[in-house]
């Protein structure tokens, strides 16, 4: 079975200071793991994908799988990232396709 | 282009009834799904389609019923409303669910007394 376990409901942060969203799984094969984001009154929508290693609106995510890790961070934290945060991961393939599974999610508050 | 689409956007049920939550898409996408958002729980899967005439249950799928006769359309049925059920409901559409981005919709916000 695969799972996705994010630990923190909350997290604050000051502007301008560094964020990091933790993000643990489980699964027995190689995942492919993403960072989703629902910013207020908005679609949930694709922040960054492990397998494209790119970085955006200053996130970046680093699959270890010594770890069974994917934490979402960024330098400088922005009053615009206060969003909720959720990260996911799809099965290699078999009975997995097509099945993302999320993590609670993380409702990231960036205070001025 | 539309995106993905949901209807209603806001519902009230009784215990006991029926009713169809209606989602299409616009991009040609043969991969849909349906998840539900509980507070504390994220979003969990109810049921997938990887194209038209083929569905499989995802995480949660007792109490719910799909179809998919078309590419676009997804619709979701709920035949017997349960308070269980309240929550807020999320279609979403992609071309390939394991690599590229799924786009959502802007969701259903169902409460069943």
């Amino acid at each position: 079975a695969q799972r996705v376990t994010q630990p923190e409901k909350l997290l604050s942060v000051f502007k301008g200071a560094p964020v990091e969203l933790k993000c643990n799984y489980s699964y027995s094969g190689s995942p492919e793991l993403f960072w989703y984001v629902q910013y207020s009154r908005q679609r949930l929508q694709l922040l960054l994908r492990h397998i494209s290693r790119e970085s955006i609106k200053g996130f970046t995510a680093d699959l270890n799988k010594g770890e069974t890790s994917f934490h979402l961070k960024k330098p400088f934290a922005q009053e615009e990232d206060s969003a909720m945060y959720y990260c996911a991961l799809s099965g290699a393939g078999g009975t997995s396709y097509g099945k993302l599974t999320f993590g609670q999610g993380t409702i990231l508050t960036v205070h001025p | 282009n539309a995106g993905v689409t949901q209807t209603p956007k806001f519902q009230v049920l009784k215990t006991g009834q029926s009713m169809t939550l209606q989602c299409a898409q616009d991009m040609n996408h043969e991969y849909m799904s349906w998840y539900r958002q509980d507070p504390g729980m994220g979003l969990r899967l109810i049921h997938y389609s990887v194209g038209a005439g083929i569905t499989d249950q995802g995480e949660v799928p007792n109490g719910y019923n799909v179809s998919r006769s078309t590419t676009e359309d997804f619709p979701l049925r709920l035949l017997s409303a349960a308070p269980s059920q309240t929550s807020v409901y999320f279609c979403a559409s992609s071309r390939d669910p394991q690599r590229e981005t799924q786009y959502f919709g802007p969701g259903t916000r169902l409460l069943v007394l």
